[in-house]
């Protein structure tokens, strides 16, 4: 009972490389996001798939890219990374795009970059 | 637009005791809030939500949390602390619509001494 996938949990970036978070879901979910945790922030969206096929900015999209491959998997790529990502990046689906909805989240994935 | 406080970002009880972890929102027309824990190197998970309907809503491992419009409020409680209850709390609101409007609080963390 896999739910919400991510890897790596752990990454070690300098600045400037790039480098790609993957997620995969099986609860077959229309709906996946990307967070990322700050200490004292909370969690903040940072790209949403509402659905197969497309994907919506959400608060904190700057320096950050994503792809939804397909039902199952959405990816989210840093192409230089900063200082400013260190965070931990959380990756989350929910049945369906409306708020009412329960969001299932990943384990994280912790990026330090150097 | 709307908004999270949660009033203490550290909160400690002894085994047995009440546990109250505060939250008030802010928020133009109905809410949705939810209460999520956060164990150790772990991702969210869904304590309870209120969307509709009775304002006493219960959640997982005994954990309930009153929705109060006069109060602007959805306080968390459970009547006795267990060493398992040791995490991170974050309160979530979110508005009727799209999931991509849910705004997160800043967090508590509860520490449960013997």
């Amino acid at each position: 009972n896999a739910g919400v996938t991510q890897t790596p949990k752990f990454q070690v970036l300098k600045t400037g490389q790039s480098m790609t978070l993957q997620c995969a879901q099986d609860m077959n979910h229309n709906s996946m996001y990307w967070y990322r945790q700050d200490p004292g922030m909370g969690l903040r969206l940072i790209y949403y798939s509402a659905s197969e096929g497309t994907t919506d900015k959400g608060e904190v999209p700057n320096g950050y890219n994503v792809s939804r491959l397909n039902k199952r998997e959405f990816s989210l790529r840093l192409e230089s990374a900063a200082p400013s990502q260190t965070s931990v990046y959380f990756c989350a689906s929910s049945e369906a795009h409306l708020s009412g909805n329960t969001i299932y989240f990943g384990e994280g994935s912790w990026l330090t970059v150097v | 637009a709307q908004s999270v406080t949660q009033l203490g970002s550290h909160v400690s009880v002894s085994e047995g005791a009440l546990v109250l972890l505060r939250c008030n929102y802010s928020s133009s027309v109905p809410p949705y809030l939810f209460w999520y824990v956060q164990y150790p190197n772990q991702g969210l998970q869904l304590l309870l939500k209120y969307t509709t309907g009775a304002t006493l809503v219960k959640g997982i491992n005994g954990f309930e949390a009153e929705f109060k419009k006069s109060e602007t409020s959805f306080h968390l409680t459970k009547p006795s602390a267990h060493m398992s209850d040791a995490a991170e709390y974050f309160c979530a609101v979110s508005a009727a619509g799209t999931a991509s409007k849910l705004t997160f609080g800043t967090g508590t963390r509860l520490q449960v001494t013997l």
